[in-house]
């Protein structure tokens, strides 16, 4: 079955420093997203993106956030000055078209910033 | 009042026990629920997706919804180690502004472990 991939498995980083967490979507998905989850909390919502637009983005997605497709297979979030409070589970996910109620989520990204 | 609540366990049965878990939710734009598995180190995995009030059954889970309550259960029969692992209510909006579809808003997730 098809799977997103994503990479690395687990990332550490300091304080103040970008970082770029890598996917790889489903190869006939078009929507594609980025779910986040604190150690202990709730799985959230971040971001959703089609055509090269962000459709959606949760308040949590301020301007420190960055996502982008930059070719055909690749799916990234960038943060561009880490906090603390960023270490999480980063998930990505696809799915198929808008209605689709089915997402894809990949193994995750550990960031631990330190 | 939280959005969605889940009782996050742990929860530990026998192999073979009828397994059920719970969510509450608030807000009745809620019109799309869905069940997720994680096992450890892994992402959520859709097991099951509903729109209605009333039950939807694939193999050993029955997905039941009541929009009047506000409440969603997920039911395992015949348990088997392998179900084993944290289950994930999730929830969709929609409202006169539109389906938020992929913004799924997570419950807290219930550790479940069933024992040979």
């Amino acid at each position: 079955e098809p799977e997103v991939t994503q990479t690395p498995s687990h990332q550490v980083t300091q304080m103040g420093q970008e970082v770029i967490l890598r996917c790889v979507p489903i190869s006939n998905h078009l929507y594609f997203y980025w779910y986040r989850q604190i150690l202990g909390q709730k799985v959230e919502f971040l971001v959703s993106f089609y055509n090269n637009e962000i459709s959606e983005k949760s308040e949590i997605f301020d301007d420190q956030f960055s996502v982008e497709r930059p070719d055909g297979s690749n799916f990234t979030l960038k943060i561009r000055s880490t906090k603390l409070e960023d270490s999480a589970m980063y998930f990505c996910a696809s799915s198929s078209y808008a209605g689709g109620l089915k997402l894809f989520f990949g193994s995750g990204t550990q960031l631990s910033v330190l | 009042q939280k959005e969605v609540e889940q009782d996050p366990g742990p929860l530990s049965v026998p192999e073979g026990a009828i397994v059920s878990l719970n969510c509450t939710y608030s807000n009745s734009a809620f019109q799309y629920f869905m069940w997720y598995r994680q096992y450890s180190r892994k992402g959520p995995e859709l097991l099951m997706y509903t729109y209605s009030s009333g039950n939807k059954e694939d193999g050993r889970f029955t997905a039941q919804v009541d929009k009047s309550s506000k409440y969603i259960s997920l039911f395992i029969r015949d348990s088997q180690p392998s179900d084993s692992a944290t289950y994930l209510c999730a929830m969709i909006l929609a409202n006169a502004g539109g389906t938020s579809y992929g913004k799924l808003t997570f419950g807290q997730g219930t550790i479940l472990t069933v024992h040979p």
